[in-house]
């Protein structure tokens, strides 16, 4: 496609559950991102993957969060028995990485509400 | 996780002047800056970059300035524009590390 794509766009869930949110990364593209956008915040980095390195979890805010990536190119964030504060914008992001100069590309995002 | 989650900072100014958009990155190591533009309900859009070896680069209507001596970054907007209303990040990148994000600015660009 012509760029990151996301979904869904938006999901409301109830506490407890678990949601799978799923990103298209630009097609070749070999890093890829998640963050995650509370209202009127700032991005909060969750997990980094670059090609066939061991992804960067650092940013994964506990074990109930996990993502992966398939064969190099989608990828899915999961949630598990979800949270009120898990609620916000989850984005994602690709890049052709080369080095230090990395422009990211975002997706428009997935909004969650947890009730 | 890193966050940069603080309540937004908001910098108002009248349609046709200029804007500056300040940010302090936090890692000396960092060689390489990015300005984001996200406008509501949308993901964050490339602005411009600058590499560490250089202080100065534009672009259309933009400009990045970086000082390395005070780790800070800024982005200048010329002739501002409503279209130009939105949060704007900038975000710090070293080596083979990942791309972490500043806290974001408010722009209100007011007719």
């Amino acid at each position: 496609g012509a760029g990151v794509s996301q979904s869904p766009s938006n999901k409301v869930t109830e506490k407890g559950k678990d949601v799978e949110l799923r990103c298209d990364p630009i097609s070749g593209h070999t890093a890829l991102y998640w963050y995650r956008q509370s209202l009127g915040q700032g991005l909060e980095f969750l997990i980094y993957f670059q090609g066939n390195s061991a992804p960067d979890k650092s940013g994964l805010p506990s074990d109930r969060f996990s993502a992966e990536r398939t064969g190099g190119s989608v990828s899915t964030l999961t949630i598990q028995r979800t949270q009120q504060e898990d609620s916000a914008v989850y984005l994602c992001a690709s890049s052709l990485y080369r080095g230090s100069n990395e422009k990211l590309f975002f997706g428009s995002g997935t909004q969650l509400s947890v009730l | 996780g890193e966050s940069v989650g603080l309540h937004l900072p908001t910098l108002s100014v009248q349609e046709g002047d200029n804007s500056i958009i300040n940010c302090a990155y936090s890692n000396s190591a960092s060689d390489y800056f990015i300005w984001y533009k996200q406008e509501s309900g949308k993901g964050p859009q490339f602005i411009i970059d600058i590499r560490s070896n250089m202080d100065k680069r534009q672009g259309q209507r933009v400009t990045v300035l970086l000082n390395k001596t005070v780790k800070h970054l800024s982005l200048q907007i010329a002739a501002t524009q409503p279209g130009d209303s939105a949060v704007y990040f900038c975000a710090e990148k070293g080596g083979y590390n990942k791309l972490i994000f500043g806290a974001g600015t408010r722009l209100a660009v007011h007719p």
